[in-house]
Order: C-alpha cells, then structure tokens, then sequence
C-alpha cells in the first residue's frame, strides 16, 4: 500500500517568510509525528499527535513552529518567520498507535532552505 | 531521561568482512530500542527492534542486534557485508512519555570493494 508521503519534496524560502509542511500518513495509522533532521544535530523529535489526544508539542524549537492535524489523518507544519537555522530536513512519521513500541514508517521528508 | 549515542560517526569496512556499530543509551524508564538505516536520498526505513524478551534481535537483510542491559548497549552487527549495504544507520530509543523516539546522530557506513 502507499506509505507517508510529504510534500513538497524541496523548498526554498526568504528569511521571514512563513512556510508550510504536508505531511500524509498511511490509511489507518493512528499516531503521526514530525522530526527535523539537520547536520550535526542529527534527528531531532518535533511533535506527536494521537487520535483526538492533545498532542505533544515538547519538541518545537521555539513559538515560530506549530502544527495541527485534520481530521485524525493529513497533518500540516507550519513554521512563522523563517530562520536560517530552520534549514533542514523535515520528515514525518506514522505509526498504528503508540510511539513505545509500534514501527514508524517515515516519509521521504521535505528539505527547507532558508536564504 | 533518555539519551543515546552512537559511538561512531564513519565506518569504513571492505565488502565481505564483519561489521559492528556501536550504540549506548541511556533510560530512566523502560527500554525498546531501535535501529533504522536511511540509504542514499530515501527515508528512513527500520532494520530491528528489541521490546522484550530474547535479547538477540535479528533484522532485516541479514543484520542483528544484542540488547545489553548490564552495558546499556545495543550494538548492531553483521557477519559480511556488501556494497548496497552504504547507508546512515541510526539507533533510537522510546521518549519518557512514550510518544516519539530519540535517535543517535548516526553513523555511515561505507563499503568498498
């Protein structure tokens, strides 16, 4: 079946622009998180979101980053005047249920470049 | 709370002979590990996983892992390697909460003929 897929695959942006993530899990999956992977940080959690549970939203960075999910399934992240330090490879996750034990499959990620 | 390392950041091995990636971590709460491996220009895709019981964890393509508890590792081995297995290979473990994992910052391995 179709797995995660993410779009766009690439964008670049102007420092203080807003921009926004795609993120589509697989059918079913009821658990679908967001990680940031950047050189020499290697991936870091950003947030996780369970059915109608209040997400967990311990991982982003500062007050410029949020995400919501619709619907239980397409989840969107958002990041508000964009910095060059936000440059990255966002990549999401999902998983059955929970995040302990359950596989995450990812998706391809999207790449952000912030000039 | 939980930490991991991953001891090395490039392991270059020729194809054929044994490799071992190395990987501690550090729990305050009940432990599932993971390794995952990310080939060139795709997404991360998962090799094991240990949650319980034996504590050797055999994978995909022919890769297994040893969940130590007395070493708080959970080394990731295998016995001959070849060229299409160049590739980051990262080892996480669950968050306190149990809603995300935490992942080492990688290591490359590079195989050459």
């Amino acid at each position: 079946g179709a797995g995660v897929s993410q779009s766009p695959s690439n964008k670049v942006t102007e420092k203080g622009k807003d921009v926004e993530l795609r993120c589509d899990p697989i059918s079913g999956h009821t658990a679908l998180y967001w990680y940031r992977q950047s050189l020499g940080q290697g991936l870091e959690f950003l947030i996780y979101f369970q059915g109608n549970s209040a997400p967990d939203k311990s991982g982003l960075p500062s007050d410029r980053f949020s995400a919501e999910r619709t619907g239980g399934s397409v989840s969107t992240l958002t990041i508000q005047r964009t910095q060059q330090e936000d440059s990255a490879v966002y990549l999401c996750a999902s998983s059955f249920w929970t995040a302990g034990t359950d596989t995450q499959y990812f998706g391809p990620g999207t790449r952000l470049t912030v000039l | 709370a939980q930490s991991v390392t991953q001891l090395d950041s490039q392991v270059p091995v020729f194809e054929e002979a044994p490799v071992e990636l190395r990987c501690n971590y550090s729990s305050s709460v009940s432990v599932y590990l993971f390794w995952y491996v990310q080939y060139p220009n795709q997404g991360l895709q998962l090799l094991l996983k240990y949650l319980s019981g034996s504590t050797l964890v055999k994978g995909i393509n022919g890769f297994e892992a040893e969940f130590n508890k007395s070493q708080t590792s959970f080394h990731l081995r295998k016995p001959s390697v070849h060229i299409s297995d160049t590739a980051e290979y990262f080892c996480a473990v669950n968050n306190q909460a149990g809603t995300a994992l935490i992942f080492g910052k990688g290591t490359t391995l590079s195989v050459s003929s």
